[in-house]
């Protein structure tokens, strides 16, 4: 799986979009983008993923830059329900690896 | 849909007992993975079943830890002997066969061990 780069932490005022970076700059043709986040102790949620084209669900919008080596979750209006961690994870298959993932924050 | 089903939710083992924990797919589900996140740590995945099969099981523990996903029943993650060290939160994980959803995962809450 190519080796995904994320910011520790970010903080979002509420109601404020919430742009949350990711390089993968090893990443192969075929590997898809995935987006997961827990929120404290629970089990980890999928929010998203994709292959080049962007994306965009009830939950978040994914934009992969042409060359794929990067992408931007987006969620349009952060609420405090949004704080988590968010993993942007990498991979061919069906074994998902975590890294660290961003903290992020939600003030009000 | 009732989601991915784990029990317990919690567990208090001795050390030396030993800890089975339960994992139900989502209906439709064929591929369970297990996942273990040490307090304050990050997640780690342990195996990866199908049906009566385990596919990858790179990431268990060379000892005391099992895992199986029976043609009928739950999977389940069994751990002997338990240490002090095995305290941790045990996630489950299901995903379709075949299909759009393919490579989605959908987790359980977790069962949290831990050994006194």
């Amino acid at each position: 799986d190519a080796k995904t780069t994320q910011p520790p932490s970010m903080d979002c005022a509420e109601g404020r979009a919430a742009n949350l970076p990711c390089n993968h700059s090893t990443i192969s043709g075929n590997e898809y983008v995935y987006w997961y986040r827990q929120i404290h102790s629970q089990g980890p949620q999928y929010i998203i993923h994709g292959l080049k084209n962007n994306e965009t669900n009830e939950m978040a919008s994914l934009i992969i830059t042409e060359d794929r080596k990067s992408s931007t979750l987006i969620l349009p209006h952060a609420t405090l329900r949004d704080t988590a961690v968010y993993y942007c994870i990498v991979k061919r298959g069906s074994r998902l690896t975590f890294g660290e993932g961003t903290q992020l924050t939600v003030n009000p | 849909n009732a989601g991915v089903m784990q029990n317990p939710r919690h567990l208090v083992r001795r050390r030396g007992q030993e800890a089975r924990l339960r994992c139900s797919p989502m209906k439709g589900h064929s591929h369970v993975y297990w996942y273990r996140q040490l307090p304050e740590e990050g997640l780690k995945f342990m195996v990866y079943l199908q049906k009566e099969n385990i596919i990858d099981e790179s990431g268990m523990p060379k000892e005391r830890f099992s895992a199986e996903f029976p043609k009928e029943g739950p999977s389940i993650l069994r751990i002997q002997q338990v240490v002090r060290g095995d305290s941790a939160a045990y996630f489950c994980a299901s995903s379709p066969q075949t299909g759009p959803g393919a490579n989605v995962l959908t987790f359980g809450a977790g069962s949290r061990l831990t050994v006194l």
